[in-house]
């Protein structure tokens, strides 16, 4: 079976400009996670998403935003780019509700480096 | 709010040496405890979870984890390392049902010399 896949694999982009991240989940799986990881640190969660609806967010400005399509792929959104928005961006997706004993398998992740 | 400390950054041994990676965890109430490993060029892969019963958890490729729960701890061990265990490994928690985000530490980077 395929595992999480996310695209682009890079992104190259200037400040201020906007990106979108893809990810499609494992097949069945039907929640879907978005973490941020900054060269050096663990995984920070950004948002997660469940049967279409945000059921979790971190601390992360009004700049991101997602959401769930009802094939159950996502798309992160960035809106007007900081330096600091470099970093490798994860799709993590897990079965059934979204519980928070079920376990998240993690895509390769998009590396989005910002000039 | 949750946190995870991992408080080796960067362990070197040689292969055979035994292997403990410290993690501790602060959240009061019901937790879930992963370890994620993320070998080079290749994205997080979880290793063991300890969601309740045994404490001593074990997982892929002769890992275990002991969730000591008046310490707040979750240690990942492995009695003897291979050169294959090279990697970086990621402690992580989510606070139970309806929390389902998980917090990472910041990850101990383990290198193993032939």
């Amino acid at each position: 079976d395929a595992g999480v896949t996310q695209s682009p694999t890079h992104l190259i982009k200037t400040r201020g400009q906007h990106v979108t991240l893809r990810c499609s989940p494992i097949s069945g799986h039907k929640s879907v996670s978005w973490y941020q990881q900054v060269l050096g640190q663990g995984p920070q969660f950004i948002f997660q998403y469940y049967e279409k609806e945000e059921r979790g967010r971190g601390n992360f400005p009004d700049r991101f935003s997602a959401r769930q399509f009802p094939n159950y792929s996502s798309e992160l959104n960035v809106n007007a780019l900081l330096l600091g928005d470099s970093a490798l961006y994860l799709c993590a997706s897990s079965l059934g509700q979204g519980d928070g004993n079920q376990p998240q398998h993690f895509g390769d992740g998009t590396r989005l480096s910002i000039l | 709010a949750q946190s995870v400390s991992q408080h080796n950054h960067h362990v070197i041994l040689s292969e055979a040496a035994s292997l403990e990676l410290g993690c501790n965890y602060s959240y009061g109430g019901t937790v879930n405890l992963f370890w994620y490993v993320q070998y080079p060029g290749q994205h997080l892969q979880l290793l063991l979870k300890y969601f309740s019963g045994d404490p001593l958890v074990k997982g892929i490729k002769g890992f275990e984890a002991e969730f000591i729960k008046s310490k707040f701890s979750f240690n990942l061990r492995k009695p003897s390392v291979q050169w294959s265990d090279t990697a970086e490994y990621f402690c992580a928690v989510n606070g139970g049902t309806g929390r389902r985000a998980l917090t990472f530490g910041s990850g101990t980077r383990l290198q193993v010399q032939p």
